[in-house]
């Protein structure tokens, strides 16, 4: 398996436009995370889904955000409109709960570093 | 959300001396507590990971001491690498696989 794929691995957009992330989780799994990552604040939970279901988003900071998971092999994360302050890496990392090869693990992307001019 | 704190915030060890990074949690709902690895440009990969069953945890040059009625625990990196020069959070959850909270992370330095 290739792992989780994000895209765009570097995003760089004006204040006011609307970014699109996007994920692919590993195949099979069963959870999607969405992570922010800034020096600041390090690591936050955004929202996460479990069979495409949202479970908890009180991670969102604003309405500005809004994630989806329309099918088990991929999500979006959205921020319209954006602002500098959103400036971060964004990360999507999956996992799954079910068999007894489960070790835990959350498998990370590699991130999308977006700046907000 | 803050409910992992870390420390240090940054650390420097020369090699092969021993690394400590150390973390405290409040929620004791939490049943599971990892510790990733992050290098620039990358994310976060699974290290070592622990249940409160066990007070410690070995793996390699790598070790979790656990401590429950703490509600605390810490990373001991053995014998410290340049190579293991990277970002370390530790992290919980109530259930292995679920949403972690992450501490904010320790910026280890191996000098050669």
């Amino acid at each position: 398996d290739a792992g989780v794929i994000q895209s765009p691995r570097h995003e760089v957009t004006e204040m006011g436009q609307e970014v699109t992330l996007r994920c692919k989780p590993i195949s099979g799994h069963d959870y999607l995370f969405w992570y922010r990552q800034t020096m600041m604040r390090g690591l936050e939970l955004l929202i996460y889904f479990n069979n495409n279901v949202p479970i908890d988003d009180s991670g969102m900071p604003e309405d500005r955000f809004s994630a989806k998971m329309p099918n088990a092999s991929f999500s979006t994360l959205k921020i319209q409109p954006s602002e500098p302050r959103d400036s971060a890496v964004y990360f999507c990392a999956s996992s799954s709960i079910t068999g007894s090869w489960n070790t835990g693990e959350l498998f990370f992307g590699e991130g999308s570093r977006l700046t907000v001019l | 959300q803050q409910q992992v704190k870390q420390s240090p915030q940054s650390l420097i060890v020369q090699k092969g001396g021993i690394s400590i990074i150390n973390c405290a949690y409040e929620n004791t709902a939490f049943d599971y507590f990892p510790w990733y690895q992050q290098f620039p440009g990358k994310g976060p990969a699974l290290l070592i990971a622990i249940r409160p069953d066990v007070s410690e945890k070995k793996e390699g040059r790598f070790t979790i001491s656990f401590n429950k009625s703490a509600k605390q625990f810490s990373l001991h990196i053995m014998d410290s690498q340049p190579g293991d020069s990277a970002t370390y959070f530790c992290a919980a959850s109530t259930q292995a696989g679920t949403a972690l909270i992450f501490g904010k992370g320790t910026t280890l330095s191996v000098s050669s």
